[in-house]
């Protein structure tokens, strides 16, 4: 373990409310990506980063946003515009030069109460 | 964009038999096809991957072939262990700028002893 850290690891959000979650990595990789964890629907890309400073919109992309200040870091925000916004995400991390391995963080379970 | 579609969304098979999952993708342009094991409660991990150039790749008893005039390729898994109890996820890419996954929905394996 170790090199991608997503935290918390569960997180409970009231209605309305925004919430960030933390992904970090330390394998000096260039590009990140949120994944949406639900059953039965695979990973879905929410956002990716290929450079600092840079991001483009995944598949499912609204009600989200993302910053990349760092290299290492990747925070995931959940708006309140996001109509269903509980689910599995996943954090991960890759050289980002042409078909190279993603690794992935372990998670972070947002629920919304 | 990219999609990928995988068959079937559950397997079950007597340990010692094979398992066989099957993808499917849209885009022409992908050239790297990558499978990701993920066990109950962990972190997807990449456990083989095939890029374009090659129709067949193996690692002890897993493989994957690749048919890119069909645009499918497959896992095989040959001699089932307890352990290959997993989720399994294919994904695909392009390369030069454009690396962001896309997965399958994933297909639940259950090795029956």
């Amino acid at each position: 373990d170790g090199g991608i850290t997503q935290s918390p690891k569960y997180l409970f959000r009231k209605e309305g409310q925004n919430v960030t979650l933390s992904c970090e990595q330390n394998l000096n990789h260039d590009a990140m990506y949120w994944y949406r964890q639900d059953p039965g629907q695979g990973l879905r890309l929410i956002y990716y980063s290929q450079i600092v400073n840079d991001f483009q919109k995944g598949d499912i992309a609204e009600g989200y946003s993302v910053s990349r200040e760092k290299k290492e870091s990747f925070p995931l925000t959940v708006t309140s515009a996001q109509k269903n916004p509980t689910a599995f995400y996943l954090c991960a991390s890759s050289r980002g030069q042409s078909n190279t391995e993603a690794f992935f963080g372990q998670g972070t379970r947002l629920t919304v109460v | 964009g990219e999609n990928v579609e995988q068959h079937p969304s559950t397997l079950s098979v007597q340990e010692g038999d094979s398992a066989v999952i099957k993808c499917t993708y849209s885009d022409s342009a992908s050239n790297y096809f990558p499978w990701y094991k993920q066990e109950l409660g962990k972190r997807p991990q990449l456990i083989i991957d095939i890029r374009s150039n090659v129709g067949e790749k193996k690692d002890q008893r897993i493989a994957v072939t690749l048919n890119k005039t069909a645009k499918h390729f497959s896992l095989h898994i040959t001699e089932t262990q307890p352990e290959d109890s997993a989720v399994y996820f294919c994904a695909a890419s392009q390369d030069f700028g454009n690396e962001k996954l896309t997965f399958g929905t994933g297909t639940r394996l259950t090795i029956i002893p």
